[in-house]
């Protein structure tokens, strides 16, 4: 079965501080993954999109990781920052038709002061 | 173009009653998503349009429920006799292809009494 599970489940954080958020997933063959940031209240905005041979991407303060080998990926925030408190979601997309994509749970950061 | 837009943001209703959304997808997406989420869970298929065309439809989605994209462009999700178990955030997201993120909506949360 298609799972992606993400840990931990809520984390809190000093602002200025880094951060790594874990997701491992057992989609087989994916074709892409995909870490989005929700804000209370708001639809998910993307912040990466990886395929199965990119390792890392960058957005900002924002450095996705992907080793394909173990099925794992990381989200490393760095310099947190107050408006970085949100749930983050990993998202693997099955490289199989119309599959539809596969949600994490997502892990939810808050960023205190 | 502003992006996904959902309406309404907000919907209260007593158990039993008829309720609809909108979405209108990012203009010449011609991939359009209906996602349900509850609290401390990540976004759960419901639907997905390629066109005006129904593709695929979850096991989430009871006789109750039913989406349509009549000309291709906005979406609507009904949801007739309510029950309190429907309550939960209902996303909306579009896409140009499936390798390309998921554009969301900002969803429509629904409180069933």
């Amino acid at each position: 079965k298609n799972q992606v599970e993400q840990s931990p489940q809520s984390l809190i954080i000093l602002e200025g501080k880094n951060c790594t958020l874990q997701c491992n997933y057992t989609v087989s063959p994916f074709s892409n993954l995909r870490w989005y940031k929700q804000d209370t209240g708001r639809g998910p905005v993307s912040l990466t999109i990886m395929t199965f041979s990119e390792n890392t991407k960058s957005n900002g303060r924002y450095t996705a990781t992907l080793d394909a080998d173990t099925k794992q990926s990381s989200l490393h925030i760095t310099a947190s920052q107050l408006s970085d408190s949100a749930s983050y979601i990993c998202v693997v997309l099955p490289n199989s038709g119309n599959t539809p994509l596969v949600f994490g749970k997502g892990t939810r950061l808050s960023v205190i002061a | 173009d502003t992006g996904v837009s959902q309406d309404p943001r907000h919907k209260i209703t007593k158990r039993g009653q008829n309720v609809t959304f909108r979405c209108d997808p990012i203009s010449e997406h011609n991939r359009l998503y209906w996602y349900r989420q509850t609290l401390g869970q990540g976004p759960e298929f419901l639907t997905y349009f390629q066109n005006e065309a129904q593709l695929e439809k979850s096991r989430l989605l009871s006789d109750r429920f039913s989406a349509e994209r009549p000309k291709g462009s906005f979406s609507t999700l009904e949801i007739q006799r309510t029950e309190q178990g429907d309550s939960a955030m209902y996303l909306c997201a579009s896409s140009p292809g499936v390798s390309v993120g998921l554009f969301f909506g900002s969803g429509t949360q629904l409180s069933v009494l």
